[in-house]
């Protein structure tokens, strides 16, 4: 069956230092991921999307990576801030497909 | 410009009663989506409409759920006879005309669903 996994259920790193989440897909054949961040009780925010023709996509201190040959997106926050601290989710979509198909998110602690 | 709004927040049914949970797109937005999340489990897609037209409803039980996006007034997520299992964070996105899942997808806060 189709799986998009996010292999770390929760990560904590040190402020200022980069967090790396992985998103990991199977059965599957995303031509856009997209990256969302979600904080309690409240509903996810968009942050990237990348298409499978991209390697990378940057957007201030995020960074977003799409290797088709790994079948894996990384996203780094570098220079991480406590306020970082959230639920980063990977979504992806096929070609055609209507719905986006969500992992179920790494929760990243940025420790003071 | 508001945002996608959701009501109610919180709704609290007993088994065999109805829930009816409301979306309002963000103005100019004609795309609406539904999706449920589960504890612990991700975002579950269930049903993509337009202006009274349901384009994908691929992830809707068969029964006793219904949705429908009017020509005016929000969207409504109908869920009849609800039993426990339907116990539930309910998230609403919208999205401008021309586009559909190949852009941003705004969410609403949310509507969660608690089944006595």
């Amino acid at each position: 069956s189709q799986k998009i996994e996010q292999n770390s259920e929760a990560l904590n790193i040190q402020e200022g230092k980069t967090a790396t989440l992985t998103c990991n897909y199977t059965n599957y054949s995303p031509a856009y991921l997209q990256w969302y961040r979600q904080d309690p009780g409240r509903g996810p925010v968009f942050l990237l999307l990348i298409r499978e023709n991209e390697k990378e996509k940057r957007k201030e201190r995020l960074k977003v990576t799409f290797d088709t040959t790994l079948k894996q997106s990384l996203f780094h926050i570098t220079a991480s801030q406590p306020a970082d601290s959230a639920t980063y989710l990977c979504a992806g979509q096929e070609t055609g497909a209507n719905n986006l198909f969500f992992g179920t998110g790494t929760r990243l602690t940025v420790i003071p | 410009n508001a945002g996608v709004m959701q009501n109610p927040r919180h709704l609290v049914r007993r088994r065999g009663q109805e829930a009816r949970l409301r979306c309002s797109p963000m103005k100019g937005h004609s795309h609406v989506y539904w999706y449920r999340q589960l504890p612990e489990e991700g975002l579950k897609f269930m049903v993509y409409l337009q202006k009274e037209n349901i384009i994908d409803e691929s992830g809707m039980p068969k029964e006793r759920f219904s949705a429908e996006f009017p020509k005016e007034g929000p969207s409504i997520l109908r869920i009849q006879q609800v039993v426990r299992g339907d116990s539930a964070a309910y998230f609403c996105a919208s999205s401008p005309p021309g586009t559909g899942f190949y852009n941003e997808q705004f969410f609403g806060p949310g509507t969660r669903l608690t089944v006595l």
